[in-house]
């Protein structure tokens, strides 16, 4: 099982700054198959990318994934208050798929 | 539009079985994979099984292998999570998501239903 470990487990910032948020896989992650969710208190999931840098429809370019191997990154250029939230990754390239612990991102 | 309506969800006694259904309408259900997630309650996210479009492809975590069934009816627009040897580890609100694509990439769900309830307790 890959076990994907996310950085920092809170993250507090004010809107309009970048966030820098980390997932790190405990084995290569397969053909760059892994997602990021945003997750609001109440609230299903939110897919935001996918394929570890694809934006999924109708999600804000401030939004950026990069990353491969056993490295990912989710970048929110400039923080806007509805972007405060848990964000998780999830890997999908190997059975059993498997989600990081998650970060918040709450307001400082 | 697209919608997930999840249902079957209760309180359970361990050791017994339930069936969860999430309907699905809005897409052509027979073209996308499909999905379980769950989330205890103040926890974090799990993924439990995938089911791919035909259902010829099945997928469990290992906390789940051997008890729980993912199957669905493309003539109902329906999938099903069948859920035996319940435990109170299996507590949580369980989600079906919706693949983005038809593609393996694709695969993550962009749509997702507002969940069903299932604590298992005696």
């Amino acid at each position: 099982e890959i076990v994907l470990t996310q950085s920092p487990g809170t993250l507090s910032l004010s809107p309009g700054e970048r966030a820098t948020l980390s997932c790190r896989a405990s084995q290569s992650v397969n053909s760059y198959f892994l997602a990021w969710f945003q997750q609001k208190p109440g609230q299903a999931p939110r897919l935001l990318i996918y394929g570890a840098s694809s934006r999924a429809t109708g999600i804000p370019d401030r939004f950026t994934g990069s990353g491969s191997g056993t490295d990912f990154t989710l970048t929110i250029s400039r923080l806007e208050p509805e972007d405060f939230a848990v964000y998780y990754c999830q890997q999908y390239g190997n059975s059993p798929f498997t989600f990081g612990g998650g970060t918040k991102v709450e307001i400082q | 539009q697209v919608q997930l309506v999840e249902s079957g969800g209760g309180v359970v006694q361990p050791g017994r079985s339930l069936r969860l259904s999430c309907a699905a309408s809005g897409f052509t259900f027979s073209s996308h994979s499909m999905q379980w997630f769950r989330q205890a309650p103040g926890k974090g996210l799990e993924w439990v099984a995938f089911i791919s479009h035909a259902g010829s492809n099945r997928f469990y975590a290992d906390s789940v292998k051997g008890r729980f069934t993912v199957s669905r009816d493309n003539s109902r627009d329906t999938m099903f999570l069948q859920m035996d040897s319940l435990r109170p580890e299996d507590t949580a609100l369980y989600y079906c998501g919706k693949s983005a694509g038809t593609t393996p990439r694709q695969i993550p769900p962009d749509y997702w239903g507002q969940g069903t309830l299932l604590i298992v307790s005696s």
